[in-house]
């Protein structure tokens, strides 16, 4: 079944601890992206990458990191979580960037304490 | 960056055609044109896109106005499991990016 994954589903964590939200695809798309959801905000790009190794900004990449070393992940890393990163967050894949349909992960909801 | 608008919440009676508006004034000529819904605790789920005409699937029907400064997401008859939030999006050829709305909540009447 062609899907994205994400992991984990929900997570609680301490201001400046370190974490990782993982995200992986199984369609061989070449693009894929971050976005967090916040109330009255909407969704929000944060990095995509249109490749392996090819990564950029989004609108809000502030205390966020990512990488593609593999085409099929794209981890999101907090290196100093603060309490304005408490959001959910969602990955995408596409094959083709905007010229073809996203496909969305379940999202993880994190709360930075 | 090209942005989008649209109304808060729209309501619709089961069974008939819903159309739920999107301005994108700013809009670039590259930029293409995606709708998305997201259900209660689920990620945003595909419903259409375009560039420049119309383009009909099973789920909807996008109108692209001429200038394609707005365009109509068309339910054509709506049913209880269409009420969700519904995202009208940009994609910018040239920076990759995607815009999205605020979007509008449908609510389906029974």
């Amino acid at each position: 079944e062609a899907q994205v994954t994400q992991n984990p589903r929900y997570l609680i964590t301490v201001t400046g601890k370190k974490l990782t939200v993982t995200c992986s695809q199984n369609m061989n798309h070449e693009y894929m992206s971050w976005y967090r959801q916040d109330p009255g905000l909407g969704l929000r790009q944060i990095y995509y990458s249109m490749n392996v190794e090819v990564t950029d900004k989004g609108d809000v990449p502030e205390g966020y990191k990512v990488s593609r070393k593999e085409k099929r992940n794209f981890p999101l890393i907090l290196e100093s979580p603060s309490p304005n990163q408490t959001s959910l967050y969602f990955c995408a894949s596409s094959s083709a960037g905007g010229r073809e349909k996203l496909f969305f992960g379940s999202g993880t909801q994190l709360s930075v304490l | 960056d090209a942005k989008t608008t649209q109304p808060n919440s729209m309501e619709s009676n089961e069974e008939e055609p819903v159309h739920l508006p999107c301005n994108h004034s700013t809009i670039s000529g590259t930029d293409y044109i995606h709708w998305y819904r997201q259900l209660p605790s689920q990620g945003p789920e595909y419903v259409i896109h375009g560039l420049t005409s119309n383009v009909n699937n099973r789920m909807a029907s996008l109108a692209i106005a001429e200038d394609r400064k707005s365009s109509t997401l068309i339910l054509h008859r709506a049913t209880l499991r269409d009420a969700a939030v519904y995202y009208c999006i940009l994609f910018s050829s040239g920076t990759y990016k995607y815009i999205f709305g605020t979007g509008t909540r449908l609510k389906v009447l029974a």
